[in-house]
């Protein structure tokens, strides 16, 4: 069974705190992507990767950065954590090519900064 | 830029009836279209999705998609809903990014089920 893990379900976080959101996938998948979730806002992408040490922008990045240091994982760090920054995190991973292009997401997790 | 309009951001229904959920999107190729489904407090889920070929697709849980070229939209119908249908769909067009395709996703649709 494919499986993305997040580190947390639930964090508690105070104003200019740096927070750090693990991911890691068992899939040895090239991309993977971090997501903020919003009522009325659907998905939203933060950054992604298609490969180790390699990131891209996506339409949110600010405020944010991430670390992939292997395939498998895909860290999101919040430098100082602000109160706009509470919301829901998801990652997701997916193949490179070749392959239905289908996104696996883990469970979130719902971050609240105080 | 792509982009997916869901114009409906809640639909009620009762169980048993049928349902319809729109999408629309706008891309400048050939897109491709992806349904994904969250239940409360779990992840996304992939329903369906369209690359080519058969314009109606099948997914899982007998739901089934069909891209209107068109009239630039891929609904998503199922014949008779089940109480555990209850949850929030999105539409998503995928954009090529290298090898890739990177999903734009819709704002969502909360589906309720009455009995």
């Amino acid at each position: 069974d494919v499986k993305v893990t997040q580190s947390s379900r639930y964090l508690v976080k105070r104003t200019g705190e740096k927070v750090f959101l693990e991911c890691v996938q068992d899939m040895d998948h090239e991309n993977m992507f971090w997501y903020r979730q919003d009522p009325g806002l659907g998905l939203r992408l933060i950054y992604f990767s298609y490969d180790v040490k390699m990131k891209e922008k996506g339409d949110i990045p600010e405020g944010y950065s991430v670390s992939r240091e292997k395939k498998e994982r895909f860290s999101l760090i919040l430098e100082s954590a602000s109160t706009n920054q509470t919301s829901m995190y998801l990652c997701a991973s997916s193949r490179l090519a070749g392959g239905s292009h289908e996104q696996y997401f883990g469970p979130g997790t719902r971050l609240t900064v105080t | 830029a792509q982009s997916v309009t869901q114009p409906d951001i809640h639909i009620t229904v009762s169980e048993g009836a049928s349902l319809e959920l729109r999408c629309n999107y706008s891309y400048g190729a050939t897109p491709y279209l992806f349904w994904y489904v969250q239940s409360p407090g779990q992840g996304l889920q992939l329903l369906l999705k369209y690359f080519s070929g058969d314009t109606l697709v099948q997914g899982i849980k007998g739901f089934e998609a069909e891209f209107k070229r068109s009239q630039s939209s891929f609904n998503l119908r199922k014949p008779s809903v089940h109480w555990s249908d209850a949850a929030e769909y999105f539409c998503a067009v995928g954009a090529r990014a290298g090898g890739s395709y990177i999903p734009t996703f819709g704002r969502g649709t909360s589906l309720i089920v009455h009995p």
